[in-house]
C-alpha cells in the first residue's frame, strides 16, 4: 500500500536553530515527491518537487533532499515567519494521484 | 491570474441538507481535484478530473458527487450532508491530464460544519 509518514509531528525551534523534517514513503513507481507549506486557515502552498534520488532543491532557508526511501526538508537558521505546517506528498501508483503525509507543525520562537 | 478560487469560505449545514462547493481556476489546467482535511489526518482525495467531461473517484468518494462540464470549473456536491462530512475542503489543479507529473496548486479552502 502506498503511504507517506512524516516525523516529527511537531517541532519547536529557537530562532536560528537549524533542524530537519523527515518524510519517508512507500510507493510503487514514484513520479515525484512534493513539499508544501500550510499556514493556519489557508491552502497548501507549493515549495519543491523532487523527482529522483540524489536530487536537491533550495529556496531561501529551506533545502529539500531525496533518497529512494525518504526526503528531508532542512531548515537553516529559521525565523519565526517559517512557522507553519509542512506537508509532504508523493505521486505514484497506478492512478498517479497525490498521497499526503499528516504533516509536521513547525514553531520557531524568537 | 486569480489561480484557484473556492466559494464559500465558510458554510454551516444541517444534517440531510445538500449543497455545492464551488471551485474555479483560470490557468487552463486540465487536472482538478478535491481533498478533505481533518485534524490528525493527511489530505485525502475525494474526486478528481483529468479533463472536461472526465471524472473519477479518489480515496473517500462516498457522499460526494462531481461533474466537469468546463475546463475552468469543478464543483463538489454534497447530496445529503452528515456530521462526518464536517471538514475543510480544498480544491487543487495542475496543468497535465494523464501524465500527472505536474505540481498541484491549491485553493484557499472551504470550512464546512454539519450539525
Amino acid at each position: 500500500e502506498d503511504q507517506v509518514t512524516q516525523s516529527p509531528e511537531a517541532l519547536r525551534l529557537q530562532e536560528g536553530e537549524s533542524s530537519s523534517l523527515n518524510c519517508s514513503y512507500t510507493v510503487s513507481g514514484l513520479r515525484g515527491l512534493f513539499w508544501y507549506r500550510q499556514d493556519p486557515g489557508k491552502g497548501p502552498e507549493f515549495l519543491f518537487t523532487l523527482y529522483s534520488a540524489g536530487e536537491e532543491k533550495e529556496k531561501e532557508r529551506l533545502k529539500a533532499t531525496l533518497t529512494k526511501k525518504e526526503s528531508f526538508l532542512h531548515i537553516t537558521a529559521p525565523k519565526p515567519e517559517d512557522s507553519a505546517t509542512y506537508l509532504c506528498a508523493v505521486r505514484g501508483g497506478s492512478q498517479g494521484n497525490l498521497i499526503f503525509g499528516k504533516g509536521t507543525k513547525l514553531s520557531v520562537k524568537p | 491570474n486569480a489561480g484557484v478560487t473556492q466559494t464559500p469560505k465558510f458554510q454551516v449545514l444541517k444534517t440531510g441538507q445538500s449543497m455545492t462547493l464551488q471551485c474555479a481556476q483560470d490557468m487552463n489546467h486540465e487536472y482538478m481535484s478535491w481533498y478533505r482535511q481533518d485534524p490528525g489526518m493527511g489530505l485525502r482525495l475525494i474526486h478528481y478530473s483529468v479533463g472536461a467531461g472526465i471524472t473519477d473517484q479518489g480515496e473517500v468518494p462516498n457522499g460526494y458527487n462531481v461533474s466537469r462540464s468546463t475546463t475552468e470549473d469543478f464543483p463538489l456536491r454534497l447530496l445529503s450532508a452528515a456530521p462526518s462530512q464536517t471538514s475543510v475542503y480544498f480544491c487543487a489543479s495542475s496543468p497535465a491530464g494523464t501524465s500527472r507529473t505536474d505540481t498541484q496548486y491549491f485553493g484557499p479552502g472551504t470550512r464546512l460544519t454539519v450539525l
